[in-house]
Parts: structure tokens; sequence; C-alpha cells
């Protein structure tokens, strides 16, 4: 039972350059997220996707992208890696019924730009 | 916009000792709560929700934790530590209604446990 799977887990980048995180579950659930994770900054959600076909920014969207290729598959793209953007990333995924789902998250992807 | 507060970024207790983790949230409404635990190089996983009804809850690993609307805390707490509770807690508030679970997370409260 895999859950949500997230690669790479580890990625060392030059300031400029671009990459895609992928992210996949097997969960079927409807909704999936990232979130960057820094030091004394808790998680804060960078995009989410309700449901297949749609994408919404979440709280720091800004240098990033977002596709939802299909129920399973939702990944983030950094277009022109800058330093700020060195952090860890987890994408999550949830049940999106009446009630907000618990959120159930992949092991992390930690990204560094130099 | 809701948020969510927890003070103490470093808590150290003896194995064995209880435990308090403080969580403050800002909602105008009821919200859903949840505690998530993150071990070191993991992802989060689930400890206790509250939707709903009995305002004390039981998780996993015996945590529990208490909503209190009068003072807008859910505090996490465990009767006796175990070494293998050391971990990063994180308190996070989510909306009612909508189409996902946008959560917001506090900045977590580092556990270091003693022997």
């Amino acid at each position: 039972n895999a859950g949500v799977t997230q690669t790479p887990k580890f990625q060392v980048l030059k300031t400029g350059q671009s990459m895609t995180l992928q992210c996949a579950q097997d969960m079927n659930h409807n909704s999936m997220y990232w979130y960057r994770q820094d030091p004394g900054m808790g998680l804060r959600l960078i995009y989410y996707s309700a449901s297949e076909g749609t994408t919404d920014k979440g709280e720091v969207p800004n240098g990033y992208n977002v596709s939802r290729l299909n129920k399973r598959e939702f990944s983030l793209r950094l277009e022109s890696a800058a330093p700020s953007q060195t952090s860890v990333y987890f994408c999550a995924s949830s049940w999106q019924g009446a009630d907000t789902g618990e959120l159930f998250f992949g092991e992390g992807s930690r990204l560094t730009v130099l | 916009a809701q948020s969510v507060t927890q003070p103490d970024i470093h808590i150290t207790v003896s194995e064995g000792a209880s435990l308090e983790l403080r969580c403050n949230y800002s909602y105008g409404a009821t919200p859903y709560l949840f505690w998530y635990v993150q071990s070191p190089g993991q992802g989060l996983q689930l400890l206790l929700k509250y939707f709903s009804g009995d305002t004390l809850v039981q998780g996993i690993k015996g945590f529990e934790a208490e909503f209190k609307r009068s003072q807008s805390s859910f505090n996490l707490r465990k009767p006796s530590v175990h070494w293998s509770d050391a971990a990063e807690y994180f308190c996070a508030v989510g909306a009612r209604g909508g189409t996902a679970s946008k959560l917001t997370f506090g900045t977590g409260t580092r556990l270091q446990v003693t022997l």
C-alpha cells in the first residue's frame, strides 16, 4: 500500500534551472496538494487541486506551476528556480466529501537551489 | 482567514512524564482541527482530529486532545511520554465547507524526550 509517492526525494539545482516534482497517490482521493516546509514556518500551501481538472493557488504560489495530470497524479513545476525556493516539498491527498478530509502526506522532496 | 499558533517551539520532557502541547486557533466558526506528527526525514502522520461532537478526542499512540471553544484551543496531551514520541508536532485548522481540505498549519513544536 504505497499511499502518496513523491519523486525525486532529493534534488540540487542551480539558479534559473527548471524542474518538476512528481506526485502520485493510489488511494482514489479526489483532492491533492503541494506544501512547502521551511524552518520556523510550518507548512504553507502552494497549490491544490480539489478535483481532477481543477487547480487553485494556495498561500505561496509565486514561482510555481502545477498540473493535475489525472486523478492519481499532481506535479509541481519550478520554471526558473531561485534560492528562496530551497525547501522541503510535500505532496498530500485527501478524500473531499461533505467534511474536510484528513490529509495523507508523501515523505517529502528536499530541494536545494544554489 | 484562519490561523494557528503553537507558542512552544521546543519542549523537553523526561520519559514517563506527562506532556501537553499547546495550540490556539483563529477561525470565525467551529473549525476542523487536527494534530499531525512528523518524525525526522518523514512526512506527516495524522494523530487525531476533531470534527464535531465529544470535545475530547482520542488518537493513535496514546495521544488525546481537547477542543475548548471558549479558549480557542486544541491542546494535545499524553499521560506518559515514550522516547519514541520525540518528533515534531503540528496543529492544523481547516475551514468548514469548501471543496478542498485547505488546512492551515502551525509552525510546529519539536519534542525532545530525555531518558
